[in-house]
């Protein structure tokens, strides 16, 4: 088990969804990050949190929008997805941003119909 | 590019050998981190290294690390067929940047 817990594990959505995929965490850590992760590649980030502020954005395009409710919860939200935006998602937190070690959840499996 | 790049690609080896895989990356660090992704889940942090020092050993796990040359290595030592896993390295370089990865199978 991991101590990163990431829902749901898989999700299906066709491109006029709008749907959401969450991440929590409970080890006081205040940096929070996604990556997206392609078949045999590997992660690529995405957002980064640091104390529920977002601190990078890596260009991605607005039809992803994350969210920080508070220092446990980390929210991407999805909408207008095309078909190559199916991939693992990854949720990962750290005790503070950079230089930290890393802790991932299993991440959710998403298909875009 | 990736920061950082791992070589080789793939990798087979027999429960019991030692298994070395290599990672180059192109600007200055503070440190570098490697971790292992099993088949379907998230990646698990192994070692971090600091870009003061030049080995730095967990358990079965040896991590070399030599700024001049920009290169870290790790040894996985008798091998098993657990340890049969995708692994890559990830530098800070500013964020969190992870290079191609190892696949290593390991025998039984």
């Amino acid at each position: 088990d991991t101590e990163v817990t990431q829902t749901p594990k898989h999700l299906v959505m066709g491109m006029t969804n709008k749907k959401s995929l969450k991440c929590e965490q409970h080890m006081g850590h205040r940096a929070m990050y996604w990556y997206k992760q392609k078949a045999k590649k590997p992660p690529e980030l995405m957002f980064v949190y640091s104390y529920e502020k977002l601190s990078i954005n890596e260009s991605v395009p607005s039809r992803f929008s994350p969210e920080c409710p508070n220092s446990s919860l980390l929210n991407l939200h999805l909408h207008a997805l095309q078909p190559e935006d199916s991939a693992l998602y990854l949720c990962a937190s750290s005790l503070r941003q950079l230089y930290q070690p890393q802790h991932f959840g299993d991440g959710t499996r998403l298909s875009i119909l | 590019s990736q920061q950082g790049e791992e070589d080789p690609q793939a990798l087979s080896i027999q429960e019991g050998e030692n298994a070395t895989m290599n990672c180059s990356y192109k600007t200055s660090i503070n440190n570098l981190q490697w971790y292992r992704q099993n088949s379907g889940r998230g990646l698990v942090h192994l070692i971090l290294i600091r870009s003061n020092e030049r080995e730095k050993h967990s358990g079965r796990l040896r991590v070399t690390l030599d700024t001049s040359k920009k290169s870290s290595s790790l040894l996985i030592t008798a091998s098993r067929a657990a340890d049969t896993a995708s692994y890559f390295c990830a530098t800070d370089a500013g964020k969190s940047t992870f290079g191609d990865g190892t696949t290593l199978t390991v025998k039984p």
